[in-house]
């Protein structure tokens, strides 16, 4: 089964500091992938997928994702964090027979 | 449309009891998956239930199991809990296989 890593376990930014969050997986096959955020108290929402064309995806609330498909990572980016983006983030690799798994989270903590 | 329904919210046992929790779909949705998140832990994948048959499975133990109606409503159970079973159990719907998932609030069950 395909396995997904997330290097960060907490990152902490000051707002207006651009954010780079890590994302590897091991499937060998197609695959979407998905990039999840909770905030606190809420349940998971949909930041942004990529499933063929652009490996340059662009998601909600001026984030973005990188798909490289050689090094097998689909990194999460925004140039300017908010106070507002504090939250765990979950990287997701979705292959066949709808088969999703997730990474451990990234915790993000932006300092007003 | 509504969203994902997961009853109940919360849910206090005693050790070595069983626990039933219920999901209800986005209509429309025939993909059911169930995760445990623990703090550390991320996204820990159960099972994922498509047209009321068990299509993959994750690496828990036999005590937990779960089934899907033919309304595509589904329910895990946990025969035997254990303290370390204490955890958000989250229900996730999907339109069709490789799309995103949309999920539910969640059960919260704390075993004592």
């Amino acid at each position: 089964a395909q396995s997904v890593s997330q290097h960060n376990h907490h990152v902490i930014l000051s707002e207006a500091a651009s954010l780079e969050l890590g994302c590897n997986y091991s499937y060998g096959g197609t695959v979407n992938l998905f990039w999840y955020v909770q905030y606190p108290g809420q349940h998971l929402q949909l930041l942004l997928k990529y499933f063929s064309g652009d490996p340059l995806v662009k998601g909600i609330k001026g984030f973005e994702a990188e798909f490289i498909k050689s090094k097998f990572s689909f990194n999460l980016r925004k140039p300017s964090v908010q106070w507002s983006d504090t939250a765990e983030y979950f990287c997701a690799v979705n292959a066949r027979n709808n088969d999703m798994r997730f990474g451990a989270g990234t915790r993000l903590t932006v300092k007003p | 449309k509504a969203g994902v329904t997961q009853t109940p919210r919360y849910l206090i046992k005693t050790r070595g009891q069983q626990v039933t929790l219920s999901c209800s779909p986005i209509s429309g949705h025939r993909s059911v998956s169930w995760y445990q998140q623990t703090p550390g832990q991320g996204l820990q994948f159960l099972f994922e239930y498509f047209s009321e048959t068990q299509r993959n499975k994750g690496n828990f133990p036999g005590r937990f199991s779960g089934r899907q109606f033919s309304n595509s409503r589904s329910e895990m159970n946990v025969s035997t809990l254990e303290l370390g079973d204490s955890a958000l159990y989250l229900c996730a719907s999907s339109f069709q296989d490789g799309y995103e998932a949309f999920f539910g609030q969640g059960t919260r069950l704390t075993v004592v």
